[in-house]
Protein backbone atom coordinates (compact mmCIF):
# COMPACT_ATOMS: atom_id res chain seq x y z
CA UNK A 1 0.00 0.00 0.00
CA UNK A 2 0.68 3.25 -0.18
CA UNK A 3 3.26 4.70 2.25
CA UNK A 4 3.30 8.08 4.20
CA UNK A 5 6.36 9.74 6.44
CA UNK A 6 6.52 12.60 8.60
CA UNK A 7 9.79 14.14 10.22
CA UNK A 8 10.59 14.57 12.48
CA UNK A 9 8.60 11.94 14.62
CA UNK A 10 8.96 14.44 17.70
CA UNK A 11 9.89 17.58 18.56
CA UNK A 12 10.77 19.51 21.20
CA UNK A 13 11.26 23.49 21.14
CA UNK A 14 11.07 26.54 23.11
CA UNK A 15 8.30 28.66 23.16
CA UNK A 16 8.34 31.84 20.31
CA UNK A 17 10.25 29.81 17.92
CA UNK A 18 9.33 28.21 14.71
CA UNK A 19 8.96 24.18 13.91
CA UNK A 20 8.91 22.96 10.77
CA UNK A 21 7.21 19.27 9.92
CA UNK A 22 7.54 17.34 6.72
CA UNK A 23 5.22 14.86 4.89
CA UNK A 24 6.31 12.83 2.74
CA UNK A 25 4.45 10.13 -0.07
CA UNK A 26 7.75 7.59 -0.53
CA UNK A 27 6.00 5.50 -3.29
CA UNK A 28 2.95 8.01 -5.32
CA UNK A 29 2.59 11.34 -5.56
CA UNK A 30 -0.14 13.18 -4.36
CA UNK A 31 -1.68 16.50 -5.38
CA UNK A 32 -3.52 16.48 -2.10
CA UNK A 33 -2.26 16.17 1.45
CA UNK A 34 -3.98 17.13 4.47
CA UNK A 35 -2.93 18.08 7.58
CA UNK A 36 -4.60 17.46 10.70
CA UNK A 37 -4.14 18.37 14.92
CA UNK A 38 -5.11 15.47 17.36
CA UNK A 39 -4.90 16.91 21.03
CA UNK A 40 -4.50 13.60 24.16
CA UNK A 41 -7.32 11.32 24.09
CA UNK A 42 -9.19 13.45 21.55
CA UNK A 43 -10.38 13.06 17.19
CA UNK A 44 -8.22 14.13 14.21
CA UNK A 45 -9.54 17.65 13.64
CA UNK A 46 -8.83 18.97 9.74
CA UNK A 47 -6.81 22.04 9.75
CA UNK A 48 -6.13 22.17 5.96
CA UNK A 49 -6.29 20.82 2.59
CA UNK A 50 -2.76 21.41 0.96
CA UNK A 51 -2.77 21.18 -2.67
CA UNK A 52 0.39 20.55 -4.89
CA UNK A 53 1.20 24.25 -6.71
CA UNK A 54 -1.40 26.41 -4.81
CA UNK A 55 -2.37 28.10 -1.37
CA UNK A 56 -3.86 25.74 1.11
CA UNK A 57 -7.29 25.64 1.83
CA UNK A 58 -7.46 26.55 6.26
CA UNK A 59 -10.60 25.18 8.28
CA UNK A 60 -12.23 27.95 10.06
CA UNK A 61 -10.65 28.65 13.30
CA UNK A 62 -7.23 27.82 11.90
CA UNK A 63 -4.57 31.05 12.00
CA UNK A 64 -3.07 30.52 8.42
CA UNK A 65 -0.30 32.60 9.29
CA UNK A 66 0.89 31.05 12.64
CA UNK A 67 0.73 27.41 10.45
CA UNK A 68 2.15 27.93 7.36
CA UNK A 69 1.82 24.99 4.57
CA UNK A 70 3.64 24.76 1.33
CA UNK A 71 3.06 21.91 -0.85
CA UNK A 72 5.87 22.75 -3.46
CA UNK A 73 6.49 19.49 -4.87
CA UNK A 74 3.97 16.50 -5.29
CA UNK A 75 5.79 14.40 -2.64
CA UNK A 76 5.97 16.94 -0.05
CA UNK A 77 4.19 19.09 1.83
CA UNK A 78 5.41 20.67 5.19
CA UNK A 79 3.80 22.61 7.87
CA UNK A 80 5.82 25.48 9.90
CA UNK A 81 4.72 25.90 13.33
CA UNK A 82 5.25 30.01 13.64
CA UNK A 83 6.24 31.16 16.81
CA UNK A 84 4.83 28.76 18.86
CA UNK A 85 3.21 28.37 22.04
CA UNK A 86 2.83 25.85 25.22
CA UNK A 87 -1.30 25.11 23.82
CA UNK A 88 0.23 24.18 20.33
CA UNK A 89 1.61 21.48 21.79
CA UNK A 90 -0.29 17.99 20.48
CA UNK A 91 0.12 15.43 17.55
CA UNK A 92 0.07 16.66 14.27
CA UNK A 93 -0.68 13.73 11.51
CA UNK A 94 -0.27 14.38 7.83
CA UNK A 95 -2.39 12.61 4.99
CA UNK A 96 -2.69 12.22 0.86
CA UNK A 97 -4.40 10.41 -1.73
CA UNK A 98 -2.97 8.78 -4.12
CA UNK A 99 -4.34 9.80 -7.50
CA UNK A 100 -3.44 6.23 -9.19
CA UNK A 101 -5.67 4.69 -6.59
CA UNK A 102 -9.67 4.92 -5.04
CA UNK A 103 -10.60 8.88 -4.71
CA UNK A 104 -11.62 8.79 -1.24
CA UNK A 105 -8.61 6.95 0.47
CA UNK A 106 -6.46 8.59 2.73
CA UNK A 107 -3.07 7.14 3.64
CA UNK A 108 -1.99 8.46 6.94
CA UNK A 109 1.65 9.61 8.26
CA UNK A 110 2.83 8.53 11.09
CA UNK A 111 2.47 11.55 13.49
CA UNK A 112 4.98 14.11 14.67
CA UNK A 113 4.69 15.10 18.64
CA UNK A 114 5.50 18.25 19.23
CA UNK A 115 6.23 19.98 22.81
CA UNK A 116 6.60 23.45 23.29
CA UNK A 117 8.31 24.84 26.44
CA UNK B 1 -20.81 20.97 7.68
CA UNK B 2 -20.78 16.99 8.60
CA UNK B 3 -20.89 15.95 11.88
CA UNK B 4 -20.32 12.63 13.17
CA UNK B 5 -21.08 10.92 16.23
CA UNK B 6 -19.39 7.35 17.68
CA UNK B 7 -20.29 5.41 21.23
CA UNK B 8 -19.14 4.16 22.94
CA UNK B 9 -16.68 5.90 23.78
CA UNK B 10 -14.30 3.31 26.14
CA UNK B 11 -15.54 -0.41 25.38
CA UNK B 12 -13.76 -3.52 27.26
CA UNK B 13 -14.50 -7.08 26.06
CA UNK B 14 -13.18 -10.37 26.84
CA UNK B 15 -10.93 -12.01 24.15
CA UNK B 16 -13.07 -13.97 21.83
CA UNK B 17 -15.75 -12.18 22.16
CA UNK B 18 -17.34 -9.79 19.68
CA UNK B 19 -16.81 -5.71 19.66
CA UNK B 20 -19.58 -3.07 18.28
CA UNK B 21 -18.57 0.39 17.43
CA UNK B 22 -21.65 2.37 16.10
CA UNK B 23 -21.47 6.01 14.03
CA UNK B 24 -24.14 7.92 12.90
CA UNK B 25 -23.39 10.63 10.52
CA UNK B 26 -25.41 13.92 9.51
CA UNK B 27 -24.98 14.40 6.32
CA UNK B 28 -26.99 12.15 3.55
CA UNK B 29 -24.61 13.62 0.93
CA UNK B 30 -22.14 11.47 2.66
CA UNK B 31 -20.98 8.04 0.75
CA UNK B 32 -17.39 7.13 1.71
CA UNK B 33 -17.33 5.69 5.32
CA UNK B 34 -13.83 4.85 7.03
CA UNK B 35 -12.73 2.81 9.82
CA UNK B 36 -9.45 3.29 11.01
CA UNK B 37 -7.30 1.65 14.01
CA UNK B 38 -5.07 3.96 15.99
CA UNK B 39 -2.56 2.37 18.33
CA UNK B 40 -0.67 4.72 21.16
CA UNK B 41 1.69 7.61 19.41
CA UNK B 42 1.12 6.65 15.77
CA UNK B 43 -1.30 7.23 13.16
CA UNK B 44 -4.49 5.67 12.04
CA UNK B 45 -4.41 3.09 9.79
CA UNK B 46 -6.98 2.01 8.06
CA UNK B 47 -8.90 -1.28 8.72
CA UNK B 48 -11.97 -1.24 6.38
CA UNK B 49 -14.18 1.42 4.61
CA UNK B 50 -17.67 0.94 2.65
CA UNK B 51 -19.34 3.10 0.20
CA UNK B 52 -22.45 4.15 0.22
CA UNK B 53 -23.58 1.64 -2.94
CA UNK B 54 -22.99 -1.14 -0.35
CA UNK B 55 -24.41 -2.48 2.53
CA UNK B 56 -22.56 -4.82 4.33
CA UNK B 57 -18.49 -5.37 3.73
CA UNK B 58 -16.58 -7.63 5.14
CA UNK B 59 -12.62 -8.73 5.81
CA UNK B 60 -12.05 -11.53 8.10
CA UNK B 61 -12.71 -10.61 11.41
CA UNK B 62 -14.07 -7.25 10.57
CA UNK B 63 -17.08 -5.83 9.11
CA UNK B 64 -18.95 -2.75 8.37
CA UNK B 65 -22.52 -2.43 7.75
CA UNK B 66 -24.21 0.75 6.30
CA UNK B 67 -27.62 1.96 6.93
CA UNK B 68 -28.19 4.89 4.56
CA UNK B 69 -31.80 5.72 5.68
CA UNK B 70 -31.19 5.84 9.35
CA UNK B 71 -27.43 7.57 8.30
CA UNK B 72 -25.65 5.10 10.80
CA UNK B 73 -23.14 2.24 10.32
CA UNK B 74 -21.15 -0.04 12.64
CA UNK B 75 -17.99 -1.73 12.58
CA UNK B 76 -17.56 -5.21 13.47
CA UNK B 77 -15.11 -7.02 15.31
CA UNK B 78 -15.57 -10.79 15.88
CA UNK B 79 -13.06 -13.54 17.86
CA UNK B 80 -10.83 -10.57 19.28
CA UNK B 81 -7.44 -10.59 20.13
CA UNK B 82 -5.53 -8.83 22.41
CA UNK B 83 -3.74 -7.26 19.66
CA UNK B 84 -6.88 -5.79 19.00
CA UNK B 85 -6.87 -2.88 21.53
CA UNK B 86 -6.46 0.16 20.27
CA UNK B 87 -8.54 3.25 19.56
CA UNK B 88 -10.98 3.21 16.63
CA UNK B 89 -12.06 5.71 14.73
CA UNK B 90 -14.99 6.31 12.29
CA UNK B 91 -15.02 8.82 9.50
CA UNK B 92 -17.51 9.83 6.51
CA UNK B 93 -16.48 11.97 3.44
CA UNK B 94 -18.70 13.17 0.75
CA UNK B 95 -17.81 13.69 -3.18
CA UNK B 96 -17.04 16.96 -2.61
CA UNK B 97 -13.78 18.94 -3.87
CA UNK B 98 -11.26 17.26 -2.05
CA UNK B 99 -13.61 14.84 -0.20
CA UNK B 100 -12.29 15.73 3.21
CA UNK B 101 -12.82 13.51 6.08
CA UNK B 102 -15.08 13.64 9.54
CA UNK B 103 -13.71 11.75 12.19
CA UNK B 104 -15.73 10.73 14.83
CA UNK B 105 -14.38 10.92 18.55
CA UNK B 106 -13.21 7.77 18.80
CA UNK B 107 -13.82 4.18 20.97
CA UNK B 108 -11.04 2.99 23.27
CA UNK B 109 -11.35 -1.09 22.82
CA UNK B 110 -9.66 -2.92 25.46
CA UNK B 111 -9.69 -6.67 25.17
CA UNK B 112 -9.13 -8.48 28.32
CA UNK B 113 -6.84 -11.60 28.32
Amino acid sequence: GAVVSQHPSWVICKSGTSVKIECRSLDFQATTMFWYRQFPKQSLMLMATSNEGSKATYEQGVEKDKFLINHASLTLSTLTVTSAHPEDSSFYICSAKDPGGSPDEQFFGPGTRLTVL
Amino acid sequence: GENVEQHPSTLSVQEGDSAVIKCTYSDSASNYFPWYKQELGKGPQLIIDIRSNVGEKKDQRIAVTLNKTAKHFSLHITETQPEDSAVYFCAASFSGSARQLTFGSGTQLTVLP
